[in-house]
């Protein structure tokens, strides 16, 4: 069974518009960390933000913003005002450190910004 | 300060010929990662080194895939007997330690069996 499941694959949108993509995870362990990566045209995967399970506050940061909600087992991330700049493959990955040595990714969205 | 580094950047190689990847990490990162992406795919875990424990090569897709690190610096990826469904991109990270922490990436190295 998936860990991370990332269901949309593409998603385009115009210039300004705001988008969300979802993630959703599957855990049993009570400590377990989550994690957006940015993977642009030219390959190498970005690091955007980690969060531990015991803090389900909402961060924002510039035009990006996550949503932790543990009830639904999500960490859905949202840029606002979208810019063609934010075009790239963004992975949601899941770690259980106290369980094992795996990051667990999900499959990816890749979000297409027209001008 | 330097980042993940990982060469070479491009290997094409003939079908049964054995490849060598390397990757550098962070310096005071102990923990290691390689990672498989296959052209417009997910990251496919391949292997993880902590510090001086014995690896998790639980990811690792068959017996022709081998890994080493020094200590807690260099790692090396070997391919024996390469196929062409090993063609694929080989991403290298590193973290401060355990998985408690984000990983950081390399730029990658893309292979291609002919």
């Amino acid at each position: 069974a998936q860990k991370v499941t990332q269901a949309q694959t593409e998603i385009s949108v115009v210039e300004k518009e705001d988008v969300t993509l979802d993630c959703v995870y599957e855990t049993r362990d009570t400590t377990y960390y989550l994690f957006w990566y940015k993977q642009p045209p030219s390959g190498e995967l970005v690091f955007l933000i980690r969060r531990n399970s015991f803090d389900e506050q909402n961060e924002i940061s510039g035009r990006y913003s996550w949503n932790f909600q543990k009830s639904t087992s999500s960490f859905n991330f949202t840029i606002t005002a979208s810019q063609v700049v934010d075009s790239a493959v963004y992975f949601c990955a899941l770690s259980e450190p106290n369980t094992g040595n795996q990051f667990y990714f999900g499959t990816g969205t890749s979000l297409t910004v027209i001008p | 300060g330097a980042g993940v580094s990982q060469s070479p950047s491009n290997k094409v190689t003939e079908k049964g010929k054995d490849v060598e990847l390397r990757c550098d990490p962070i310096s005071g990162h102990t923990a290691l990662y390689w990672y498989r992406q296959r052209l417009g795919q997910g990251l496919e875990f391949l292997i993880y080194f902590q510090g001086n424990s014995a690896p998790d090569k639980s990811g690792l897709p068959s017996d022709r895939f081998s890994a080493e690190r020094t200590g807690e610096s260099v790692s090396t990826l070997t391919i024996q007997r390469t196929q062409q469904e090993d063609s694929a991109v080989y991403l290298c990270a590193s973290s401060i330690t355990s998985t408690a922490y984000e990983q950081y990436f390399g730029p990658g190295t893309r292979l291609t069996v002919t």
